[in-house]
């Protein structure tokens, strides 16, 4: 089993950065592929990025490609999204998720991001 | 891209009755690799069935998937009072992963 936190939910402005960070706790993190995934406020689930097993590997959806990196330090059991240029349309409940191959199987509980001004 | 396109929007069942929740993608799904999830409010997403048809650990045997290809169902024998939610199909086959748009699920 294995256990996700994430933190660094937080109000920003537009153009704004704010670095996610997710703390998984419990066997095989290192196994794992880890993604992000959010959820506009009454709106459906979006998948945003993943990274592989050894970080060597990211995936993003179009709208945040030159705007977000998602990284993993390992020896920390952590993995990250930094947000850059952030935007209204930005602002959702992050999920950080992961499972063995692209498959979502653990979830956290999930840091919302405003972005306003 | 694969779009999912999930029907109906909103399902209005009785505990006990049959639910029945669609899942059509605008390409074939390779190997299958559809998922459905359960949301409920302030809650993570909970994993029922994986590669389709299988059902994910701890998920009680009312929760059936079925499907192949573009076309995908889950359906649920008889609604517990838990079971209300809104419930994603989600694709992991290829990039960019991608979800449907969710039916609602709640009593009538």
């Amino acid at each position: 089993e294995v256990h996700l936190v994430e933190s660094g939910g937080s109000w920003v402005q537009p153009g704004g950065s704010l670095r996610l960070s997710c703390a998984a706790s419990g066997l095989s993190y290192s196994d794992l592929w880890m993604n992000w995934v959010r959820q506009v406020p009454g709106k459906g689930l979006e998948w945003v990025a993943l990274i592989s097993k050894d970080g060597g590997q990211t995936k993003y959806m179009d709208s945040v490609k030159g705007r977000f990196t998602i990284s993993r330090d390992n020896a920390r059991n952590s993995v990250y999204l930094q947000m850059n240029s952030l935007r209204v349309d930005d602002t959702a409940v992050y999920y950080c998720a992961g499972g063995w191959g692209w498959l979502t199987l653990y979830w956290g509980q999930g840091a919302l991001v405003t972005v306003s001004s | 891209e694969i779009v999912l396109t999930q029907s109906p929007g909103t399902l209005s069942l009785s505990p006990g009755e049959r639910a029945t929740l669609s899942c059509r993608a605008s390409q074939s799904v390779a190997k299958n690799y559809l998922a459905w999830f359960q949301k409920k409010p302030g809650q993570a997403p909970r994993l029922l069935i994986f590669d389709a048809s299988n059902r994910a650990s701890g998920i009680p045997d009312r929760f059936t998937g079925s499907g192949s290809g573009t076309d995908f169902t889950l359906t649920i024998s008889r609604l517990e009072p838990e079971d209300f939610a809104v419930f994603y199909c989600h694709q992991y086959a290829v990039s960019p992963l991608t979800f449907g748009g969710g039916t609602k699920l709640d009593i009538k």
